[in-house]
């Protein structure tokens, strides 16, 4: 099993260009979360998925839109990047109270 | 509002220099607590999950406690290979969500 797996691992983009971070795992997790990780911040929720078909806010959504594609896949979208989000993106699923993480995506936004 | 506070940020120690790292906590409600690893440029690994006062988890050279404020993760005759940032997390603000502790950084020197 590859666990839980995220592409690019690596992107550098403009400000006002906008991407996709896909995210997918094979360990039949029905809830699957977006966090960042900035330095001194610690690991923050942007958005999170119960279940397939459902998508709720965390922590700090805005600048951020989601989609649960099917059970496996869960993809976090930058519509129009700013410097702000700069950052490391962690995908991760859940099986009871534990949460597995993916190897992140590291944005640079200029 | 939860919070989570790890101490210290960072610490420097000699291998086979044994020494402890804390995670204080506020929630209401203590639902279980998480120990996790991460190594640079890489997602958080799952150590360990608390879920009372009193309870102990071992894993190698690692030993995690709990207390009705804190958790402590003892590290035993540490090696090079334990240097890494170790964060705590509780589930908080629902069944779904956790929250983070900024991390510690470990540094094991030969």
């Amino acid at each position: 099993n590859a666990g839980v797996t995220q592409t690019p691992k690596f992107q550098v983009l403009k400000t006002g260009q906008s991407m996709t971070l896909q995210c997918a795992q094979d360990m039949n997790h029905n809830s699957m979360y977006w966090y960042r990780q900035d330095p001194g911040m610690g690991l923050r929720l942007i958005y999170y998925s119960a279940s397939e078909g459902t998508t709720d806010k965390g922590e700090v959504p805005n600048g951020y839109n989601v989609s649960r594609l099917n059970k496996r896949e869960f993809s976090l979208r930058l519509e129009s990047a700013a410097p702000s989000q700069t950052s490391v993106y962690f995908c991760a699923g859940r099986e009871q109270e534990t949460q597995y993480f993916g190897p992140g995506t590291r944005l640079l936004v200029l | 509002e939860d919070q989570v506070t790890q101490s210290p940020e960072a610490l420097r120690l000699q291998e086979g220099e044994s020494s402890s790292l804390n995670c204080s906590y506020t929630v209401s409600g203590l639902r279980g607590l998480f120990w996790y690893r991460q190594d640079p440029g890489k997602g958080p690994e799952f150590l360990f999950t608390l879920y009372s006062a009193g309870e102990e988890k071992e894993k190698e050279r690692l030993k995690a406690t709990l207390t009705k404020k804190e958790s402590f993760l003892h590290i035993t005759a540490p090696k090079p290979e334990d240097s890494a940032t170790y964060l705590c997390a509780v589930p908080s603000g629902g069944y779904q969500k956790v929250t983070f502790g900024t991390g510690t950084k470990l540094q094991v020197i030969p």
